[in-house]
């Protein structure tokens, strides 16, 4: 069964703090990793799509990297603010099919207090 | 552009009752197209998968089926709602094996 794991589970942080979380996976087969946002009464948003190790991708101030040879992947956000409070899910992508399949970790929650 | 629709956006149904919930993309065509469910403190789970009309693939066996009639229209649906099928159900499209792109989701209670 491939699993994928996130942590920690949930964070508060103060307003301008910077912060990261961690999404392992399956270290085998590997073709894609991806990080979504999703806030609250909101359909999960991609944030970043990353497919080779060391692969490093940044939106504002949100960056991700990729080390597929260990199965890791950290989500850094830099200067939180309160509007970036939400669950971060990271998911993974496996090469054994063409389906486009992923596996979901539970997500990261994050509030930010101003 | 691509958009997506999901409905109906709530419901609330007896145990023992049918469940039809309807999801279609607009402004591509041929996408790859998923059901998830994510229950009450658990995280996002793959129910179906689809890579074409008439071809649905199902990841856990459960109370629910999935069917797509036309290239653009996935459904799920059970002949008999269980308490444990209660969650938040998000159909997802992908023009390929790359990002997917969520609908707004229906939230299920079953009473």
């Amino acid at each position: 069964i491939l699993n994928v794991e996130q942590s920690p589970q949930s964070l508060h942080v103060q307003e301008g703090d910077s912060t990261n979380f961690t999404c392992s996976f399956p270290s085998s087969n590997f073709y894609a990793l991806h990080w979504y946002r999703w806030e609250t009464a909101k359909s999960p948003e991609a944030l970043f799509v990353m497919t080779l190790n060391g692969d490093e991708k940044k939106k504002g101030r949100i960056s991700a990297t990729l080390n597929t040879k260990e199965g890791y992947s950290y989500l850094y956000i830099k200067g939180s603010q309160p509007e970036d409070s939400a669950t971060y899910l990271c998911a993974f992508g496996h090469g054994s099919s063409n389906t486009g399949k992923l596996i979901f970790g539970q997500g990261t929650t994050l509030q930010v207090k101003p | 552009s691509q958009t997506i629709h999901q409905w109906p956006a709530t419901l609330v149904q007896p145990v023992g009752s049918p469940l039809s919930l309807e999801c279609t993309v607009e402004g591509t065509s041929n996408p790859n197209l998923y059901w998830y469910r994510q229950a009450a403190g658990r995280g996002l789970q793959l129910l179906f998968y689809s890579v074409g009309i008439g071809q649905i693939s199902s990841e856990v066996p459960q109370n629910l089926s999935a069917s797509r009639p036309q290239d653009r229209q996935f459904i799920l649906s059970s002949k008999k709602l269980l308490l444990s099928d209660s969650g938040f159900y998000l159909c997802a499209w992908t023009p390929s094996t790359d990002t997917q792109y969520f609908g707004p989701g229906t939230r299920l209670t079953v009473l």
